[in-house]
């Protein structure tokens, strides 16, 4: 079975700074796609950025970037310029085609924006 | 769009009553998944429906849990009888399609405690 492990529970950044949050994962399989959502206090999950695991290329979304090292099975999350807005427990995520849609999550990271 | 509708928003019930979750996925999604989210086990995948079919329900905790989903426009996640420890934030999410990179839309969740 997969298993994701954020190993960091908590982590701040000061406003304008820039944080990476770190993401583990196992799998047998060679296939796959890993996601970050975000979670803020409102508790709606938000898709903050996705890579499909074929893709040596890292995925980016405006301030919000991945480093996806497949070797090493990591896929960690940097945001830059980080916002009070990013303030939020982040979810990192597994899925395959085999795991039929079945999204596996850490632990989750609770980032504090300090002002 | 509304995005993924969820109701009630929060649940306080007591133990041995019957409950009932209530999920309108966004217009045009196939599929849906129903998750629970607690401190101690975290988020978990309990059943997933495409074309109102449950394909997996691998997820659910016991035969107290049953989920149906009638029409493509409604889904129910039921607990009969309720016990405390099924007090957690369940989570109805859908996608355009049952696929591994397909974003998962979560709606608000509801917060169900049982006393």
């Amino acid at each position: 079975a997969q298993t994701v492990t954020q190993s960091q529970p908590e982590m701040s950044v000061q406003e304008a700074e820039t944080v990476t949050l770190s993401c583990t994962y196992d799998t047998s399989e060679s296939d796959y796609y890993l996601f970050w959502y975000k979670q803020p206090p409102s508790r709606q999950m938000i898709l903050v950025i996705r890579q499909e695991a074929y893709k040596q290329q890292n995925a980016t979304e405006n301030r919000f970037s991945v480093n996806f090292q497949k070797a090493a099975k990591s896929f960690s999350l940097k945001i830059s310029d980080s916002q009070l807005g990013d303030a939020a427990m982040y979810f990192c995520a597994y899925n395959s085609e085999t795991s039929g849609s079945r999204l596996t999550f850490g632990e989750g990271t609770q980032l504090t924006v300090n002002p | 769009d509304a995005g993924v509708i969820q109701s009630p928003r929060h649940e306080v019930t007591e133990m041995g009553q019957e409950v009932t979750l209530r999920c309108k996925p966004i217009s045009g999604h196939n599929s849906l998944f129903w998750y629970r989210q607690t401190m101690m086990r975290g988020l978990e995948l309990l059943i997933y429906f495409n074309n109102n079919v449950p394909i997996d329900d691998s997820g659910m905790p016991e035969d107290r849990f049953s989920a149906k989903m009638p029409n493509a426009s409604f889904s129910t996640l039921k607990i009969q009888p309720s016990e405390p420890r099924d007090s957690a934030v369940y989570f109805c999410a859908s996608s355009f399609a049952i696929g591994g990179f397909d974003e998962q839309y979560f709606g608000p969740g509801t917060r169900l405690t049982v006393t």
